[in-house]
């Protein structure tokens, strides 16, 4: 496999579930991120990890947690969900640390809906 | 308060004509801007992007117009193709990356 891989595509879940997203890179990338995209909405950057590290989080509330076990992998683990937390869930990496200069490459997303 | 603005939500172009999609900013510290390209059911690709020190990058097709001045910038496909019928992205990077809503394209045929 080659890109960016996000798993599931679609997910529909209750209020009161916790599940995960999860994203893989097989690009050899040492960045990685998560972004949300609502309907008529800017993407909006929630997490950014380099180098396994967190560098970013963008208010995010804590219902909401990442976590990238390596610079492969990408996981954002969800519980007690509200509906407003239904969107479009982007994973994107990229070559270096995260720049403007380094283009990102996206995952095709994960369709959640909140019951 | 959005730093990066897509005003058209919509555009829609002859097959053989140019397109051109445009963009507003509104912070002068961004250093970069990139344009991606979003088919349905898929994630955004990068398209092209541009340095603040220059004011246009070209890549066969695709050319991109930065005016500082203005805060403003432009992707121009030409001759556009049916298959360039996608959702627009701009996105500038400052301390972080910042998205506008995106520009529906459509190029009839």
């Amino acid at each position: 496999e080659t890109g960016v891989t996000q798993t599931p595509r679609h997910l529909v879940m209750g209020m009161t579930n916790k599940k995960s997203l999860k994203c893989e890179q097989h690009l050899g990338h040492n960045a990685m991120y998560w972004y949300k995209q609502s309907a008529k909405k800017p993407l909006e950057l929630m997490f950014v990890y380099n180098f396994k590290e967190q560098t970013e989080n963008n208010s995010v509330p804590s219902r909401f947690s990442p976590e990238c076990p390596n610079s492969s992998h990408l996981f954002l683990h969800l519980h007690t969900l509200q509906p407003e937390d239904s969107a479009l869930y982007l994973c994107a990496s990229s070559q270096g640390p995260a720049r403007g200069n380094q283009p990102q490459h996206f995952g095709d997303g994960t369709r959640l809906s909140i019951l | 308060d959005q730093q990066v603005k897509q005003n058209s939500p919509s555009l829609s172009v002859q097959e053989g004509r140019i397109s051109i999609l445009n963009c507003d900013y509104t912070n002068s510290m961004f250093d970069y801007f990139l344009w991606y390209k979003k088919y349905p059911a898929e994630g955004p690709t990068f398209l092209i992007s541009i340095s603040s020190i220059k004011d246009k990058n070209e890549d066969g097709r695709f050319t991109v117009f930065l005016n500082k001045s203005a805060k403003h910038l432009s992707l121009h496909i030409v001759p556009s193709q049916p298959g360039d019928s996608a959702v627009y992205f701009c996105a500038a990077s400052g301390n972080q990356f910042y998205f506008g809503t995106g520009t529906s394209l459509t190029v009839i045929p």
